[in-house]
């Protein structure tokens, strides 16, 4: 079976543009969530979504919003980029609410220069 | 808020050494506890788990127990190999399914 993928693998954008990251989760997986990791730092956690809906937001500007398609797939946009946006984005499903474990994407590298 | 804290590294160590990681956390409530790990250029993976106080988890080798009384979740091998080199994560998770990291300790294993 496949695992969570993420496209792109790699991502280029100067600062002020926007980006959009794309997550499928496992089959039958119903909830995704989203995190950022700095390089060198654990990652933190952006979104969580389950049934399409937003069930959890970390502390992270309005710049960042997110959705989640009827197949459960997902979206991550930042608006207006920073320099300190570049890091790996990583994309992670569960089957339902509160079950474990979470399965975790290869993730994607943006990098804002 | 709820945060984990675990010892800086980088750590290295022979092949055949025991290893320790330790992990301390803050939390409200009763959290799931974690440990990740990230071979290099790969995923994060779930590597063991413990849900509720005094469980231990275990998983290839590795071992950690919840210590609810001092909160922590200190993570042991007797005996580590070249391919145990990674990132080591512990991780907590209270609520809406969001985890939250320790900043990671890096290990090495030398032959």
């Amino acid at each position: 079976d496949a695992g969570v993928t993420q496209s792109p693998t790699h991502l280029i954008k100067t600062r002020g543009q926007h980006v959009t990251l794309r997550c499928s989760p496992i089959s039958g997986h119903k909830s995704v969530s989203w995190y950022q990791q700095v390089l060198g730092q654990g990652p933190q956690f952006i979104f969580q979504y389950y049934e399409k809906e937003e069930r959890g937001r970390g502390n992270f500007p309005d710049r960042f919003s997110a959705r989640q398609f009827p197949n459960y797939s997902s979206e991550l946009n930042v608006n207006a980029l920073l320099l300190g946006d570049s890091a790996l984005y990583l994309c992670a499903s569960r089957q339902d609410r509160g079950t474990w474990p979470s399965f975790f994407g290869p993730g994607t590298r943006l990098t804002v220069l | 808020g709820d945060s984990v804290t675990q010892m800086e590294g980088p750590v290295t160590l022979s092949e055949e050494a025991f290893l320790t990681i330790n992990c301390t956390y803050t939390a409200t409530g009763y959290p799931s506890l974690f440990w990740y790990v990230q071979y290099p250029g790969e995923g994060l993976q779930l590597l063991l788990k413990a849900t509720k106080a005094d469980d231990k988890g275990s998983n290839k080798g590795f071992e950690a127990t919840y210590r609810k009384e001092t909160t922590s979740f200190h993570l042991e091998k007797g005996s580590v190999q070249v391919s145990d080199s990674a990132v080591y994560f512990c991780a907590l998770e209270t609520s809406y399914d969001k985890v939250i990291f320790g900043p990671g300790t890096s290990l090495s294993v030398i032959p």
